[in-house]
């Protein structure tokens, strides 16, 4: 049962537009949801962060935005940049029981395009 | 600024031998985890502890064993090593439960 969901195994963009990558979830104890990004033969990198108690959260070019009645979080790249082309992974985790770790979801890769 | 290691990059091993991947931290976090990331599949959680000699299984735990003797150190332990272990391993560890950080990988190829 996949919990959280990325369901573009693959994205495209044009360097200095906009990337959004999105991600469903199915838990609704998840009350924190994060993005990794992650380059070949590297291990994943933190990225930007959100708690259910909020809608937004900005830190410089990436925001992330949640949707708790959709169960949906995504993450917005604005201008794309050539260096932004890895794997971007979305995980959620709450704070007790079964949900006290991170589900991470299959991953996209984004491709920026000079 | 937080450093995961792990104690190799890639490790060619063949069916049925004992594999030890070590993942040392030091930022004195309490939680490390190890994780496989495999294409399709995202990262799956293995094992994780939250102390010094304490551990947990996470959702895919058959065929591993972990040891944490010390709050730095987290090993990684394959009893008989499967070609479907084969597989990008990942060390991570946290202060927080939930934002952790990474060593670089160990790929491992079981022949």
């Amino acid at each position: 049962d996949q919990q959280v969901k990325q369901n573009s195994p693959s994205l495209s963009v044009q360097e200095g537009r906009i990337s959004i990558l999105n991600c469903d979830y199915t838990n609704s104890m998840f009350d924190y949801f994060l993005w990794y990004k992650k380059y070949p033969a590297e291990g994943p990198t933190f990225l930007i962060s959100i708690s259910s108690i909020k809608d937004k959260n900005e830190d410089g070019r990436f925001t992330v935005f949640l949707n708790k009645s959709a169960k949906h979080l995504s993450l917005h790249i604005v201008p794309s940049q050539p260096g932004d082309s890895a794997v971007y992974f979305c995980a959620a985790g709450g704070y007790g029981g079964a949900t006290n770790k991170l589900i991470f979801g299959t991953g996209t890769l984004l491709a920026v395009q000079p | 600024d937080v450093k995961v290691t792990q104690s190799s990059r890639y490790l060619v091993k063949r069916t049925g031998e004992k594999v030890f991947l070590e993942c040392v931290q030091d930022m004195d976090h309490e939680n490390m985890f190890w994780y496989r990331q495999d294409p399709g599949l995202g990262l799956r959680l293995i094992y994780f502890s939250y102390d010094v000699k304490m551990k947990e299984k996470g959702d895919i735990p058959e065929g591993y064993s972990v040891s944490r003797e010390k709050k730095e150190r987290f090993s990684l332990i394959l009893e008989s090593a499967s070609t479907n272990q084969t597989s990008m391993y990942l060390c991570a560890s946290s202060l927080l439960i939930h934002t952790q950080y990474f060593g670089p990988g160990t790929r491992l190829t079981v022949l």
